[in-house]
């Protein structure tokens, strides 16, 4: 149990378009989810926390109206980077928090995103 | 402030020896601990964890790790590595509860040579 799954897993999209990565808890209910953001050898960096039926909370630093991020039921998150540039390629990551159990996020594959 | 250390950036171990990761940490309240493990291109995956109780800790894979709360460290080893070992290693913290942000170190490359 406890599966996150990501998607797409790869997405090339062209300078000045928009694209949307969806996270989706499988087989749990997950009040809480966060979009974190990767570069190449480098650590995650946490973007937003998201909370179902709420506005995410984005962490300083990133733009909330170019990573938009809708949590819209327990079970799906969606993140659309918006207007995107080639620095917004990176590997972005999901994480799902099971609600009312445990200690541990579940973490989803990561969609690796290419602005061309 | 809180903060996860790895002071290892790049490890070269040789296939069959022993291995230990570094790992310190700085959090104000009880500090939730993980090891997590990431193969390129992959997301990751969680090799064991610390919330209580006895502080040396089994994982997955053989891995273990030890907290040890006067040194503000959870090391992680391994007593004898395979060559599908070599990964990014991240060591991260968090609060009590799972809604609680993770804070990850910088990551540890590990590299095995045959």
């Amino acid at each position: 149990g406890a599966v996150v799954s990501q998607h797409p897993s790869r997405v090339i999209c062209k300078s000045g378009t928009s694209v949307k990565i969806e996270c989706r808890s499988l087989d749990f209910q997950a009040t809480t989810m966060f979009w974190y953001r990767q570069f190449p050898k480098q650590s995650l960096m946490l973007m937003a926390t998201s909370n179902e039926g709420s506005k995410a909370t984005y962490e300083q630093g990133v733009e909330k109206d170019k990573f938009l991020i809708n949590h819209a039921s327990l079970t799906l998150s969606t993140l659309t980077v918006t207007s995107a540039h080639p620095e917004d390629s990176s590997f972005y990551i999901c994480s799902a928090a099971r609600y009312g159990q445990g200690h541990e996020q579940y973490f989803g594959p990561g969609t690796r995103l290419t602005v061309t | 402030a809180q903060s996860v250390t790895q002071p290892d950036i790049h490890i070269t171990v040789s296939e069959g020896a022993s291995l230990e990761l570094r790992c310190n940490y700085s959090y104000g309240a009880t500090p939730y601990l993980f090891w997590y493990v990431q193969s390129p291109g992959q997301g990751l995956q969680l090799l064991l964890k610390y919330f209580s109780g006895d502080t040396l800790v089994q994982g997955i894979k053989g891995f273990e790790a030890e907290f040890k709360r006067s040194q503000s460290s959870f090391n992680l080893r391994k007593p004898s590595v395979h060559w599908s070992d070599a990964a990014e290693y991240f060591c991260a913290v968090g609060g009590s509860y799972n809604t609680d942000k993770l804070i990850f170190g910088t990551g540890t490359r590990l590299q095995v040579f045959p």
